[in-house]
């Protein structure tokens, strides 16, 4: 079955300091992948994504996350936190056909002044 | 351009009881998606609405429905609510059908059933 795995329920962070939270995921053909953010209260709001060619892609807020095919992961980078990126955050996947989005379990960072 | 919008934002119910979720979609967007994040989980897809018509269901119950208006807002409809129906709806849209392009998400509806 197809699954997204963020091993890291909770990461906490020096504001200032920089930033990797992991995502996995499990199927033989490339998906379409994504990183939302959370905050408190709040719908999902759309970081970055990739869909094919250059592995290494840009978001919005300074983030970034990088695609590697032989360890299937998307893996999502920060060079410095801001208090304000205390949130959580969710890899997601879909795939060429479908209509869905499957969704890790999430990563909260907690971010100290 | 306007979000995506839903409505209510809380609101209680007791096991049993019949609930309706209201979503107003991005404008230009004619794609609805509805996910269920039960706390401290991730979303989980319900179903997606193309054109009026229901375009996937994930998997949940019969009693789990919904519509999508002409003006491509939605409704998701849930029946005999159990105490595992609590959790924050999300609503999603699209001017695609696929997920290719990413969908935005609404604030949420949360749900408690009692």
């Amino acid at each position: 079955a197809q699954s997204v795995t963020q091993p890291d329920i909770h990461i906490t962070v020096s504001e200032g300091a920089s930033l990797e939270l992991r995502c996995n995921y499990s199927y033989g053909a490339t998906p379409y992948l994504f990183w939302y953010v959370q905050s408190p209260g709040q719908g999902l709001q759309l970081l970055l994504k990739y869909f094919s060619g250059d592995t290494l892609v840009q978001g919005i807020k300074g983030f970034e996350a990088e695609f590697k095919r032989s360890q299937s992961s998307f893996n999502l980078r920060k060079p410095s936190v801001h208090w304000s990126d205390a949130a959580e955050y969710f890899c997601a996947v879909a795939f060429s056909g479908t209509y869905k989005y499957i969704f890790g379990t999430g990563t909260r960072l907690k971010v100290l002044a | 351009e306007t979000g995506v919008t839903q409505s209510p934002t809380h609101l209680i119910k007791t096991r049993g009881q019949q609930v309706t979720l209201r979503c107003s979609s991005q404008s230009g967007h004619n794609t609805v998606s509805w996910y269920q994040q039960a706390l401290g989980q991730g979303p989980q897809f319900i179903f997606q609405y193309y054109r009026e018509e229901e375009n996937g269901r994930g998997n949940f119950p019969p009693r789990f429905s919904g519509l999508q208006f002409p003006n491509y807002s939605s409704e998701l409809n849930v029946n005999a609510l159990e105490l595992d129906d609590s959790a924050l709806y999300l609503c999603a849209s699209s001017s695609f059908r696929g997920p290719n392009y990413g969908y935005t998400f609404g604030s949420g509806t949360r749900l408690t059933v009692v």
